[in-house]
């Protein structure tokens, strides 16, 4: 299995000001036939469902905020907030694709205000 | 918009079968991953399986810890797939959510979760 590993476990952001998200994965996610890196970004919020944020590592999804961004190749990769909004307290996700199965994920980092 | 239903017992008792099922609104099966997906109480998520109805292969993939003991089957039919985890015992205690995706974004809708516990 691909072991995904994040870091920090949990930060303290004041509002308006940038959160960033560490995922690193144990082999490559990075798939040479499309040249794509097989990562998705999730955003939980208590009693909800996790939701899609970033697929293929950058990709964000239709109905995200321009702030989320996902960035990285191969095994390393990052989720930058860049203005932390107070509706963005939650517990984020990284999870590959790349191999399956399993899809495997992260272990979560929790994003609080400061 | 695709929207996913799902329902099921959510009360067992140790080495009963855990049953649910997610019904599909908006969208039909193939060309997408079905999926069952996993918490228990303050953790994180785990993937149990999923159906592949994008390519001609189509089948199934569990997770390997889970394998002997998990069924994964749709019902076109009805838009429905559904999940059976048998011998459940307490460490199966979880919120369950079922979700739709496809070869890019793996996981893009999910249902609203069901919380099952494993409990004598």
């Amino acid at each position: 299995d691909i072991v995904m590993t994040q870091s920090p476990d949990s930060l303290a952001v004041s509002l308006g000001e940038r959160a960033t998200i560490n995922c690193k994965s144990s082999q490559s996610v990075l798939s040479r036939s499309n040249n794509k890196n097989y990562l998705a970004w999730f955003q939980q919020k208590p009693g909800q469902p996790p939701k899609l944020l970033i697929y293929w590592a950058s990709f964000r999804e239709s109905d995200v905020p321009d702030r989320f961004s996902g960035s990285g190749s191969g095994t390393d990769f990052t989720l930058t907030i860049s203005s932390l909004q107070a509706e963005d307290v939650a517990v984020y996700y990284c999870q590959q694709y790349y191999s399956t199965p399993p899809l495997t994920f992260g272990g979560g980092t929790k994003v609080e205000i400061k | 918009q695709v929207q996913l239903q799902q329902w099921g017992a959510g009360l067992l008792k140790p080495s009963e079968t855990l049953s649910l099922t997610c019904a599909v609104y908006g969208g039909s099966f193939s060309g997408y991953y079905w999926s069952w997906i996993r918490q228990p109480p303050g953790k994180g998520l785990e993937l149990i399986g999923e159906i592949n109805q994008i390519s001609h292969r189509g089948g199934t993939d569990y997770h390997p810890s889970l394998k002997s003991r998990v069924t994964m089957s749709v019902d076109t039919s009805n838009n429905q797939f559904s999940l059976k985890l048998r011998s459940v015992t307490a460490a199966d205690t979880a919120v369950y959510y079922c979700a739709r995706g496809s070869t890019g974004p793996r996981l893009q809708s999910w249902g609203q979760g069901t919380l099952v516990i494993v409990s004598s």
